[in-house]
């Protein structure tokens, strides 16, 4: 089983700040994706990563994929109360299998 | 909205039970994944389903069994609950196999209470 830790397991900050939540593995996957899950859903996909060393931007959240293609990390600039929820990494390994291996996820809470 | 339901959303049983959660995947979504998420941690992968036969499994018992429908519905089985086996349980339909290419979409979740 992959295993994908995340830190921090609990971060609230104040409206405005910046943050970096990271996700860690000691396996390889083929690419990696980032959620995010509000209470009482389901997770939403954020965004994919494929090439070790990639870095994707959406808005104010800046997603990198490590160079190994091991470890990944996301950062959130300006933080808002809209950005409070539970972020969880995903990897899919190189076997080619369909299923994800979700990280441990990462609870944020943005104080207005 | 992801156009993915799940029924019901909470369901209390006791140990040694049976229980069947329903999913409803987006229309034409031939692949549907079942996931379990214990209070505080991230989803963990039970199964999967493309065009109603398995296509591969999580690191689960037997016990945990699913069916797929053709009309974009499917199952999920849990025989003989265990009080573990208390977690939030999720479908996630995607309109193909590859997950690289092929967005997960997730429902809401069953939230399963094994007392």
């Amino acid at each position: 089983t992959q295993l994908l830790e995340q830190s921090p397991q609990f971060l609230s900050i104040q409206e405005g700040e910046n943050l970096t939540v990271y996700c860690n593995s000691s396996s390889v996957f083929s690419s990696l994706q980032w959620y995010r899950q509000e209470p009482g859903e389901g997770p939403v996909l954020l965004v994919t990563v494929v090439t070790g060393g990639e870095v994707k931007k959406l808005k104010r959240l800046t997603f990198q994929f490590g160079d190994a293609r091991k470890d990944s990390s996301l950062h959130i600039t300006a933080a808002q109360p809209g950005d409070t929820g539970l972020y969880l990494c995903a990897g899919l390994d190189q076997t080619g299998a369909n299923n994800l291996f979700f990280g441990t996820g990462t609870r944020l809470t943005v104080i207005p | 909205e992801t156009g993915v339901t799940q029924s019901p959303t909470h369901l209390i049983k006791t140990r040694g039970q049976q229980v069947t959660l329903r999913c409803s995947s987006q229309s034409g979504h031939n692949t549907v994944s079942w996931y379990q998420q214990a209070l505080g941690q991230g989803p963990q992968f039970i199964f999967q389903y493309y065009r109603e036969e398995e296509n591969g499994r999580g690191n689960f018992p037997p016990r945990f069994s699913g069916l797929q429908f053709p009309n974009y519905s499917s199952e999920l089985n849990v025989n003989a609950l265990e009080l573990d086996d208390s977690a939030l349980y999720l479908c996630a339909s995607s309109l193909g196999l590859a997950a690289i290419y092929n967005e997960q979409f997730f429902g809401p979740g069953t939230r399963l209470t094994v007392l």
